[in-house]
Order: C-alpha cells, then sequence, then structure tokens
C-alpha cells in the first residue's frame, strides 16, 4: 500500500508570500501525482496533473514538481482566494490521497 | 458546460440502502472512466469505487467492496453507486467524477457539487 504524507499539515502565510507545500510517497510513484484545491463548502478542483502538468484554467503561480517519492506544489506569490486545502493524490494503489494541507492566512 | 450532479443522498438507517445517480452533462460520457469519491465532513478524500467507459470492468476500496456497487448507463449518461448493508463509518459526503487521466498521469478533472449520506438511526 502506497501511503502519501503532506506536510506540513497547516501552513500559515500573508497574501503575496510564496507556499510550498510537500507530498511525499511511501514507494517510487514516477509522475503519476496530482493536486487538488478544496475551498469550504466546495468539491475540489484540479490544479496539476502528471506531477508538473497545470491543468485548464489554473493560474500560472501554481506550479508542480517532483518525481519518485518527493513532490512540491508552488504557489509563488498568494493571492486571497488561495487560502484552502490541498491534496495530493497518486494512482499507484487506487488513487489514494494524501491527509492535506491546510493553508491558512497569517 | 461539462457538468456533474449526483442526487440520492440522505439519512439512512444502518443496514439500509440507498442509490446515488449522477447526471453527466457537456461531455461525451461514454468516453471516460468515472469513479465515486467520498469525504467525511472535516475530514480528507477517500476513494471509493471505479468504472471503465462501457462498465465492464469495476473496482473498489476494500472497505466497500461486497456492499456497493458502481454502474452507468451511457445511453442517460448517468453513473449510479448503490450502496448496501450501510454502516455509521459510510457516513459523508459522496462525489461523482469524470477521469481524464492517461497513460502516465492521473487526472480527476471534473468533480460534482457532492451528495450527503448520513447512517444514523
Amino acid at each position: 500500500e502506497i501511503v502519501l504524507t503532506q506536510s506540513p499539515a497547516t501552513l500559515s502565510l500573508s497574501p503575496g508570500e510564496r507556499a510550498t507545500l510537500s507530498c511525499r510517497a511511501s514507494q517510487s510513484l514516477t509522475s503519476y501525482l496530482a493536486w487538488y484545491q478544496q475551498k469550504p463548502g466546495q468539491a475540489p478542483r484540479l490544479l496539476i496533473y502528471g506531477a508538473s502538468n497545470r491543468a485548464t484554467g489554473i493560474p500560472a503561480r501554481f506550479s508542480g514538481s517532483g518525481s519518485g517519492t518527493d513532490f512540491s506544489l508552488t504557489i509563488s506569490s498568494l493571492e486571497p482566494e488561495d487560502f484552502a486545502v490541498y491534496y495530493c493524490q497518486q494512482r499507484g494503489d487506487w488513487y489514494a490521497f494524501g491527509q492535506g494541507t491546510k493553508l491558512e492566512i497569517k | 458546460e461539462v457538468q456533474l450532479v449526483e442526487s440520492g443522498g440522505g439519512l439512512v438507517q444502518p443496514g439500509g440502502s440507498l442509490r446515488l445517480s449522477c447526471a453527466a452533462s457537456g461531455f461525451i460520457f461514454s468516453s471516460n472512466w468515472m469513479h465515486w469519491v467520498r469525504q467525511v465532513p472535516g475530514k480528507g478524500l477517500v476513494w471509493v469505487s471505479r468504472i471503465n467507459s462501457d462498465g465492464s470492468s469495476t473496482n473498489y476500496a476494500d472497505s466497500v467492496k461486497g456492499r456497493f456497487t458502481i454502474s452507468r448507463d451511457n445511453a442517460k449518461n448517468t453513473l449510479y453507486l448503490q450502496m448496501n448493508s450501510l454502516r455509521a463509518e459510510d457516513t459523508a459526503m459522496y462525489y461523482c467524477i469524470r477521469d481524464s487521466s492517461g497513460s502516465n498521469y492521473v487526472a480527476f478533472d471534473i468533480w460534482g457539487q457532492g451528495t450527503m449520506v448520513t447512517v444514523s438511526s
């Protein structure tokens, strides 16, 4: 069973700052990793697929990187609407998700 | 507009049954694999089940295997989740999802708004 561990659990930053979220897999994933954003009361939204490809309509301030077991999502300059919960997901073992990182306003 | 709209959630007693539906529009439904993912309020996302594009292949999480059945009607552009022998731990928001994954990437690119299932006496 592949386990995805996201860190930190909570990240407190201010608008305009840079955010880096981490997702570590217990086994190598090649490039299957995706990232999702979920705002309160809403369904998740696909941000990044294939570890580094932005989904349709996703702003350029969002970028993904990594391979093997270590992946990251970077938001270059936080906008007020970016404060949300972020999940990583893999397909290597039945589409498991990480436990999420809450990005909150400092 | 590409859209998924779930229905069928509600309050059910332990041991009871419920059938969720997901109406798809704005895309060629029969071309995509589909999934159900659930989320306990305030908790993380948990994959539940998937079905291939023509409905001939299905898979389930261990926690629901033997109790839930995923199916689809491509003529009606509708995905279903038949939930039997429901337990309190099945209480969650259930999301219907379009899968646009490729050979080397995963992409759950369209999500419905979710339908809430509450299992309680």
